[in-house]
């Protein structure tokens, strides 16, 4: 079965600093790999997703992440975090032939201390 | 306005009572999904619908019922509510084909039973 793994349950950097979220999967196949962001009180936004091509995708806000198929992993980067990045932060993955079913991780929390 | 809407978002209930999340939608999208978010344990999904005739369960269905009205409307029912159905309930819609896997997500109903 698909799972999904972010080994961080909480993250805090200065704000300024740069980040860097882990995400592992597990299975075989080609995956569809994304990132949301809860905020407090929020809904689950899209930051960004892979589906092929280039391994290295751009999203929102400034934040990116590399498809690494040999690690099984999708980190999530940002060169430099602001105040307002702190959040929850989810992995996601679905595959084809899952019928479009995501696999969540269990989300890393991200603090910014300014 | 927003895409996806839940009602109500908050809700505090009586164990034993029956409760309905609804959740519509103005994307145009066909399949709409039902999770749950409890702390430390990420997003699970309770139940999923492709198209008004297409219901199917996730992994966590149990004490849960969904109806789909229309093709915008998907509402989620606890039968007979429990303390252990206490959590953030969000409802998400995906479009076909390849972007199926793309979710988006409602506010998220918070509900407590006592």
């Amino acid at each position: 079965a698909q799972s999904v793994t972010q080994p961080d349950i909480h993250i805090t950097v200065s704000e300024g600093a740069s980040l860097e979220l882990r995400c592992n999967y597990s299975y075989g196949a080609t995956p569809y790999l994304f990132w949301y962001v809860q905020s407090p009180g929020q809904g689950l936004q899209l930051l960004l997703k892979y589906f092929s091509g280039d391994t290295l995708v751009q999203g929102i806000k400034g934040f990116e992440a590399e498809f690494k198929r040999s690690q099984s992993s999708f980190n999530l980067r940002k060169p430099s975090v602001h105040w307002s990045d702190a959040a929850e932060y989810f992995c996601a993955v679905g595959y084809t032939g899952t019928a479009s079913k995501l696999t969540f991780g269990t989300g890393t929390r991200l603090q910014v201390t300014l | 306005d927003a895409d996806v809407t839940q009602t109500p978002r908050n809700r505090i209930t009586k164990t034993g009572k029956r409760i309905m999340l609804e959740c519509s939608q103005t994307k145009g999208h066909d399949r709409m999904y039902w999770y749950r978010q409890d702390p430390g344990l990420g997003l699970r999904l309770i139940y999923y619908s492709f198209d008004v005739k297409d219901i199917n369960k996730g992994e966590i269905s149990d004490g849960y019922s969904v109806s789909r009205q229309a093709q915008a409307k998907f509402s989620l029912s606890l039968e007979s509510a429990i303390p252990n159905q206490t959590a953030l309930y969000f409802c998400a819609t995906s479009g076909a084909d390849s972007r199926s896997y793309e979710q988006y997500f409602g506010p998220g109903t918070r509900l407590t039973v006592t």
